[in-house]
């Protein structure tokens, strides 16, 4: 089945400058992929996705790219701020009757 | 808020206890999906329901079970409870699964001592 790798699992930036974190999956089927957003305590939330039929995305300080023939896809976030700090997951689906298949988290701290 | 609703917020029990955590998903959502949380670690999927039906099953332990009703709320039951189950319990729902957003509830900790 479906496998999403996510690195690194901890990421340390200084304000102010570029963080990058990256996903590879397994399937080549897969054609939704997106990245939620957990603060200290809270709940998960969705902060940008992509399908497979375009290779980026953009909103705002942060976008996502996606590689579909080396399977893989990043987030990444510029002009980083003290509240990016927060674990990011990236997921992956093959679509609407499929499950969204979970990476395990990357802890971004921002550095001030 | 996200629109999905958690009770309780915090749960404290024995070794060996049973407990039901609660979801309300979001007005219209069809699909609640429940994830555990331990300390640090990632989202560990453990079951999804879509109007009523179990869609798909994930690292769940034998000893959890859970249902979603007809008015589509849904409930986890942790039985025989162990040390190890303590964490956070997230319920999530969405529209369908795959490829729509999911939104998640404040969550459940539990404490098991």
């Amino acid at each position: 089945g479906e496998n999403v790798e996510q690195h690194p699992s901890t990421l340390s930036v200084q304000e102010g400058d570029s963080a990058v974190i990256k996903c590879t999956y397994s399937d080549s089927a897969s054609n939704y992929f997106p990245w939620y957003k957990q603060e200290l305590g809270k709940r998960p939330q969705l902060i940008i996705d992509i399908r497979s039929n375009v290779g980026e995305k953009k909103d705002q300080r942060i976008a996502v790219t996606l590689n579909k023939t080396a399977k893989h896809f990043s987030l990444h976030i510029t002009e980083t701020q003290p509240e990016d700090s927060a674990v990011y997951f990236c997921a992956a689906s093959k679509g609407s009757n499929y499950q969204l298949i979970w990476g395990a988290g990357t802890k971004l701290i921002i550095k001030p | 808020d996200s629109g999905v609703t958690q009770t309780p917020k915090h749960l404290i029990t024995a070794t060996g206890q049973r407990v039901t955590l609660r979801c309300s998903p979001r007005s219209g959502d069809l699909s609640v999906y429940w994830y555990q949380q331990s300390l640090d670690q990632g989202l560990q999927f453990l079951i999804q329901y879509y109007n009523g039906e179990e869609r798909a099953k994930g690292n769940i332990l034998e000893r959890f079970s859970a249902q979603q009703f007809p008015d589509l709320h849904s409930e986890l039951n942790l039985s025989s409870l162990e040390l190890g189950d303590s964490a956070l319990y997230f319920c999530a729902s969405s529209a369908d699964q795959g490829t729509y957003e999911q939104y998640f509830g404040p969550g459940t900790r539990l404490t098991v001592t």
